[in-house]
């Protein structure tokens, strides 16, 4: 069956510029996660959302970063006026489960690079 | 903040030889840890999820126990393949409600 999905695969643009990133999940899955990995590291929670409703953004690292999930399927992660800090991997994965008792889906990610 | 805190950093195996390696985080309030194989440009897997102290879960080659009163998990690959080379990610929640803390991995890297 089909598995998240992730687009773009790679996003290149300049600092200053806004982008979008898609995320679909698995179909029926209630929870979604985005996460951001830096080089080096483990990937690091921005968000989460159970079906449309936004219920922990503690994880978002600046008024910049804003995720919406409207009809409680496909997931976007926006970033506005996009800093070289903000270069890494995004990662959105999905979950049956709306606790941590079940495994999540994950995408391929999108690279992020702000020249 | 919770540290997750993953050992060693990276290894190099020859194909045919176990290993193992660790995950390490603070023993309280524990509820679930997990664990991700991520090969280069593929998506995360899920191994493993594991809730209960002294839990041992194996998957083909590949098992898992958990300790977490002392705060730490093992991951044993028995006959390492080539085909085994990624990194290895652990995660670890403090409730249902709180998001998965990721340490930074175990690169394994197995030559044939």
């Amino acid at each position: 069956g089909a598995g998240v999905s992730q687009s773009p695969r790679y996003k290149v643009a300049k600092r200053g510029q806004d982008v979008a990133l898609r995320c679909d999940p698995i179909s029926g899955h209630v929870s979604l996660f985005w996460y951001q990995q830096a080089l080096g590291q483990g990937p690091e929670f921005l968000t989460y959302f159970q079906n449309e409703a936004q219920l922990d953004k503690s994880g978002l690292p600046s008024d910049r970063f804003f995720a919406e999930r409207p009809e409680g399927s496909v997931s976007t992660l926006k970033i506005q006026r996009t800093q070289q800090e903000d270069s890494a991997v995004y990662l959105c994965a999905s979950s049956t489960d709306t606790g941590h008792r079940q495994p999540q889906h994950f995408g391929d990610g999108t690279r992020l690079s702000i020249l | 903040i919770l540290n997750v805190e993953q050992s060693p950093q990276s290894l190099h195996v020859q194909e045919g030889d176990s290993t193992n390696f660790t995950c390490s985080f603070p023993s309280s309030n524990f509820y679930a840890l997990h664990w991700y194989r991520w090969e280069t440009a593929k998506s995360p897997e899920a191994l493993f999820v594991m809730t209960l102290n002294g839990d041992e879960k194996k998957k083909g080659r590949i098992s898992a126990t958990l300790n977490t009163k002392e705060g730490y998990s093992y991951l044993y690959i028995k006959g390492s393949q080539p085909e085994d080379s990624a990194t290895y990610l652990c995660a670890r929640t403090l409730s249902g409600n709180t998001p998965l803390v990721f340490g930074k991995g175990t690169r394994l890297s197995v030559i044939a």
